[in-house]
């Protein structure tokens, strides 16, 4: 089964750092773009950040640009989000997702596969 | 405000077809660039529901299809069901904010 799940969500304060994981398996890795999607409360879907499938291509929105860095470890075939300058606004679940398409740019595809989410508060 | 323009909710009875339209700009769907189509229920992560404008995963009903025409698109639900009440959100690229853009999204209710 195609599965993603992500970890590594909670409560942090304002200025304070966090790093999300979303474990893929029953599909290959290595041959798919991946991204993170955020929804606040209550709000609409926004997409953060995107890395190619080698990791040596990353993208993020111009709302997390120089706070936020996307990895990826294809040996343990899992997705990283490292959170730093952590704003009240930042205050979502996040959702790893799947290109639809293998080995595409990661700009005009859709997400075939999403995980559950996992929530980030940002509160003091 | 989005820059992918979707009516924030619509209505329609059993039965009936909705149409749910996305209105972007000549950056991303007038320049182009494929339209995606998201359904989300209450408390559970986006599904997808259209791919490349008009093409369905192996498991979407044919009930719901997807068309685009210049900067906009749309997403067609036929034989309305109360399964179908659920959050719609339309997604594209836009090449001026090298971006992947959401619509604001559109609450769907059947009556």
């Amino acid at each position: 089964e195609v599965q993603l799940l992500e970890s590594g969500g909670g409560l942090v304060q304002p200025g304070g750092s966090l790093r999300l994981s979303c474990a893929a398996s029953g599909f290959t890795f290595t041959s798919y773009a991946m991204s993170w999607v955020r929804q606040a409360p209550g709000k609409g879907l926004e997409w953060v950040s995107g890395i190619r499938t080698t990791g040596s291509t990353t993208y993020y929105a111009d709302s997390v640009k120089g706070r936020f860095t996307i990895s990826r470890d294809n040996s343990k075939n899992t997705l990283y989000l490292q959170m730093d300058s952590l704003r009240a606004e930042d205050t979502a679940i996040y959702f790893c997702a799947k290109d639809h398409q293998r080995y595409s740019s990661g700009g005009n595809d859709a997400f075939d596969i999403w995980g559950q989410g996992t929530m980030v508060t940002v509160s003091s | 405000q989005s820059v992918l323009t979707q009516p924030p909710s619509m209505s329609g009875a059993p039965g009936q077809r909705v149409s749910i339209s996305c209105t972007g700009s000549s950056s991303n769907i007038g320049a182009g660039y494929d339209v995606h189509w998201y359904q989300q229920l209450p408390g559970t992560a986006p599904k997808l529901l259209i791919y490349a404008n008009n093409n369905r995963p192996s498991g979407v009903p044919d009930r719901f299809s997807g068309s685009k025409s210049g900067t906009s698109a749309s997403l067609a639900i036929t034989g309305l069901q109360a399964e179908d009440e659920a959050d719609y959100y339309c997604q594209s690229y836009d090449s001026s904010l090298s971006a992947r853009l959401f619509g604001g999204g559109t609450k769907l209710t059947v009556l």
